[in-house]
Formats: C-alpha cells, sequence, structure tokens
C-alpha cells in the first residue's frame, strides 16, 4: 500500500526566512505532484515532476525528486504572506502496465507566514 | 483553458433526498476523476473515468453512484447520505488516465447532510 508522508504538518515562517516541506513516499511512483489549496478553495497545481533529479522552479517555490530516496522537497524562498496556503504532495503509484490515474495524498503542511 | 467546473457550489440534503453533482470539462480530457476532501484532511479518491468507462472505484458505498454520459461530463448521484458523508467534493480531469502529466480540479461542490 502507497503511503505518502509530509512534515512538518504545520509550519510558521516569518516573511523573508526560507523553509523546506518534505514528502516522503513508500513505493514505486514515477508521478509526484504539488498543489496549493487556499482555505475553501479547491486545488491549484504547482508543481508535476516525473523523473529523478527534476527540479522545477516557480517564483519563491522550487520543487526536486529524487525517486531513489523516494523523497520530494518543496523549498520556499524569502517568503511572503501571499504564500499562506496549505501544500500537498501527491504521488502517483506505478503498476505493471503503467500509471492508472489515481494520486494518494500526503496531508498537507499548513504554511502560515507572518510579517 | 485549464478550467473545470463543477455544480452547484454548495449543496443541503437529507438523509432521504436524492440530489446530482454535476462537473464539465471543455479540455478534451479523457479521464475525470471524483474526489472526497473532509475539512482539514486530504483529498481522498473516489472514482475514476477513463474514456467514459469507470476504471477505479475505491470501495465507495452504493450510495454514491457515479455516472459518465460523454467525455465532458461527470455526475455524482446521491442518494440516501449519511451526516458523515458532508464534505468537499472535488472534480478533476485529466488528459488520459495514464497519462503522467496535472490533474486540473475544479472548485468542488460543498455538500451537508442533514
Amino acid at each position: 500500500e502507497l503511503k505518502v508522508e509530509q512534515n512538518p504538518l504545520f509550519l510558521s515562517m516569518q516573511e523573508g526566512k526560507n523553509y523546506t516541506i518534505y514528502c516522503n513516499y513508500s513505493t514505486t511512483s514515477d508521478r509526484l505532484y504539488w498543489y496549493r489549496q487556499d482555505p475553501g478553495k479547491s486545488l491549484e497545481s504547482l508543481f508535476v515532476l516525473l523523473s529523478n533529479g527534476a527540479v522545477k522552479q516557480e517564483g519563491r517555490l522550487m520543487a526536486s525528486l529524487d525517486t531513489k530516496a523516494r523523497l520530494s522537497t518543496l523549498h520556499i524562498t524569502a517568503a511572503v504572506h501571499d504564500l499562506s496556503a496549505t501544500y500537498f504532495c501527491a504521488v502517483g503509484p506505478t503498476y505493471y502496465g503503467g500509471s492508472q490515474g489515481n494520486l494518494i495524498f500526503g496531508k498537507g503542511t499548513k504554511l502560515s507566514v507572518k510579517p | 483553458d485549464t478550467e473545470v467546473t463543477q455544480t452547484p457550489k454548495h449543496l443541503v440534503m437529507g438523509m432521504t433526498n436524492k440530489k446530482s453533482l454535476k462537473c464539465e470539462q471543455h479540455m478534451g480530457h479523457r479521464a475525470m476523476y471524483w474526489y472526497k476532501q473532509k475539512a482539514k484532511k486530504p483529498p481522498e479518491l473516489m472514482f475514476v473515468y477513463s474514456y467514459e468507462k469507470l476504471s477505479i472505484n475505491e470501495s465507495v458505498p452504493s450510495r454514491f453512484s457515479p455516472e459518465c454520459p460523454n467525455s465532458s461530463l461527470l455526475n455524482l448521484h446521491l442518494h440516501a447520505l449519511q451526516p458523515e458523508d458532508s464534505a468537499l467534493y472535488l472534480c478533476a480531469s485529466s488528459r488520459l488516465a495514464t497519462y503522467e502529466g496535472t490533474q486540473y480540479f475544479g472548485p468542488g461542490t460543498r455538500l451537508t447532510v442533514l
């Protein structure tokens, strides 16, 4: 059974600081996603990581994937208040014959950026 | 256009009611999904449709009945729900179920069962 663990689950940061959110998963996967969710809203896609060593950056967020370690990181640089949200990683397990479309989500990291 | 629309936005129903949730996308995606999200929890997959055929049912109770009438529409029929079924129901779509690209999520329907 695929398990996806995120940590920390809660993160309170000061503006301008850097921090990293970690996402570990327990079985083979060739797809890892990061989503953002604002309170009461839907999920917004941030990054799709499909290969070992993949690194993607958008603004103050940078995501990376190490498939050998089964680890993805979401690094926040010089945080600003607008980044306050819950961040989910999601993993698509690999089956014989390929993906089936299902995603397993981590519990989410609730990020609060304070002035 | 990467939009997935869902109606209604909010739904309140009694345990004896029958209602339906609707999801629509016009991106030409051939995979559509229903997720359930309880407060402060991650989304949980309920169903996957691939080419209008049900490909994954994650042991969802039969009081939830999905339907995919065509490649753009996905419905979730609700009957005899329980208060614990109250949640945000999210629809998503992707190019193919086997496609490694993004699943795009709709805004969700917030369901309350009295």
